[in-house]
């Protein structure tokens, strides 16, 4: 069974740096690209970063560029999201996914950031 | 970067009914596009990609459609378990983009 289990968030001021992670099973994760996306309270879905299969190359949303970094570590099955210079409107659930994996992409629950003073 | 727009924000449908929700991207992505559904509290489901491929064990009353910058997702006939928000994405261009949403809900 795929599962994605996503840890790291919590409350952080304005200005500051949180780390998240995305635990990977189930599927041979070394293989596979991986997302980042995030849902403000009540509002849509913002995709955020990617990631390819070896960390070689990754992409960013023009609103994160410079700020976060998408990293993964194929021996522990695992992407990061470090974000820093955090502001209020970022305050969001951050979802880890992966691409098409079998005929569909499998979500982690979702880790809440809260960005407040 | 490629804007996705949806069309209607809100469709009022009742159970057994069809629906057909509308999805415009900004420039042509030929057929890189894809439609989720998500419930309150949940994370979405991937529902169809390349614009007409249903995910895998998504049931047949979900279909796409379109290319190029105009694309349809369609219900058959809503269950009561579809009423939820829905929506599509481009994975044509970096940054891959969603659209605002159509929450289709009980007429």
């Amino acid at each position: 069974e795929v599962q994605l289990v996503e840890s790291g968030g919590g409350l952080v001021q304005p200005g500051g740096s949180l780390r998240l992670s995305c635990a990977a099973s189930g599927f041979t994760f070394s293989n596979y690209r991986m997302h980042w996306v995030r849902q403000a309270p009540g509002k849509g879905l913002v995709w955020v970063s990617h990631i390819n299969s070896d960390g070689s190359s990754t992409t960013y949303a023009d609103s994160v560029k410079g700020r976060f970094t998408i990293s993964r570590d194929n021996a522990k099955n695992t992407v990061y999201l470090q974000m820093s210079s955090l502001r209020a409107e970022e305050t969001a659930v951050y979802f880890c996914l992966t691409d098409l994996v079998g005929g569909r992409n499998y979500w982690g629950q979702g880790t809440l950031v809260t960005v407040s003073s | 970067e490629i804007v996705m727009t949806q069309s209607p924000a809100t469709l009022s449908v009742s159970p057994g009914e069809r629906a057909t929700l509308s999805c415009r991207a900004s420039q042509t992505i030929s057929s890189n596009s894809a439609w989720y559904q998500q419930k309150p509290g949940q994370a979405p489901r991937l529902l169809i990609y390349g614009a007409s491929t249903r995910a895998t064990g998504i049931p047949a009353r979900f279909s796409g459609s379109g290319s190029g910058t105009e694309f349809t997702l369609t219900i058959s006939s809503l269950q009561s378990e579809d009423f939820a928000v829905y929506y599509c994405q481009q994975y044509h261009n970096w940054p891959f983009t969603f659209g605002p949403g159509t929450k289709v809900d009980i007429k």
